[in-house]
């Protein structure tokens, strides 16, 4: 059962322009919703995180939109350089700590 | 340690053969996950400890799977009479306090052949 589903799986944006990334979930008990950040050969990093009562999250250039009554949630990153280009997981708390995992987006970014 | 450190960064073994997969936490973190991650797949929650007790094993996919974090600080993942569907990489995480972000390791790659 796929409890948090994430779109598109690959993106292609030109520099300097905006990448966002959407996940969507089910489970009205999810109470913390984070970004990680992985580059090849390395372990997911968190990027950016938000909880339901708060309808955006902005932290440089990346800023995280919160739907509650759509269960949807998305990734906005400004300005997208180069360097950005890597996987985007989002995720979703359940229970006390266990994080599930969306299937994740290949992102590039062309110079 | 400055970061998650897991050890084999490689494995590779033959079906039948049990292999053990350690992680070694940052220093004072209170908590560890193991979460397996297939190839272009999210990281799938495997099972995590508070300290040295587990709190949730319920993503281990058979009883050939186990895990144990005995003083509360190096955890070791155990998986005996491996498959090749075991084959994926491991990875660990551990956090600071029981709501805080996780920090991952690099992971292990386990291939059974």
């Amino acid at each position: 059962q796929q409890q948090v589903k994430q779109s598109p799986q690959s993106l292609i944006v030109q520099k300097g322009g905006i990448s966002i990334i959407n996940c969507a979930y089910e489970n009205t008990a999810f109470d913390y919703f984070p970004w990680y950040q992985q580059f090849p050969g390395k372990g997911p990093a968190l990027l950016i995180a938000i909880r339901p009562d708060v309808s955006e999250k902005k932290e440089g250039r990346f800023t995280i939109s919160f739907n509650k009554s759509a269960k949807q949630f998305s990734l906005h990153i400004m300005d997208s350089q180069p360097g950005d280009s890597a996987t985007y997981f989002c995720a979703a708390r359940q229970g006390a700590q266990k994080l599930v995992f969306g299937q994740g987006t290949r992102l590039t970014i062309n110079p | 340690g400055a970061g998650v450190s897991q050890s084999p960064r490689y494995k590779v073994t033959k079906r039948g053969q049990d292999v053990a997969l350690r992680c070694d936490p940052i220093s004072g973190h209170v908590s560890l996950y193991w979460y397996r991650q297939a190839l272009g797949q999210g990281p799938e929650f495997l099972t995590y400890f508070n300290y040295e007790a587990q709190q949730d094993k319920s993503g281990l996919p058979n009883d050939r799977f186990s895990a144990e974090r005995p003083e509360g600080s190096i955890s070791t993942l155990t998986i005996q009479r491996t498959e090749q569907r075991d084959s994926a990489m491991y990875r660990c995480a551990s956090s600071s306090v029981e709501y805080g972000g996780y920090t991952f390791g690099s992971g292990t790659r386990l291939t059974v052949v």
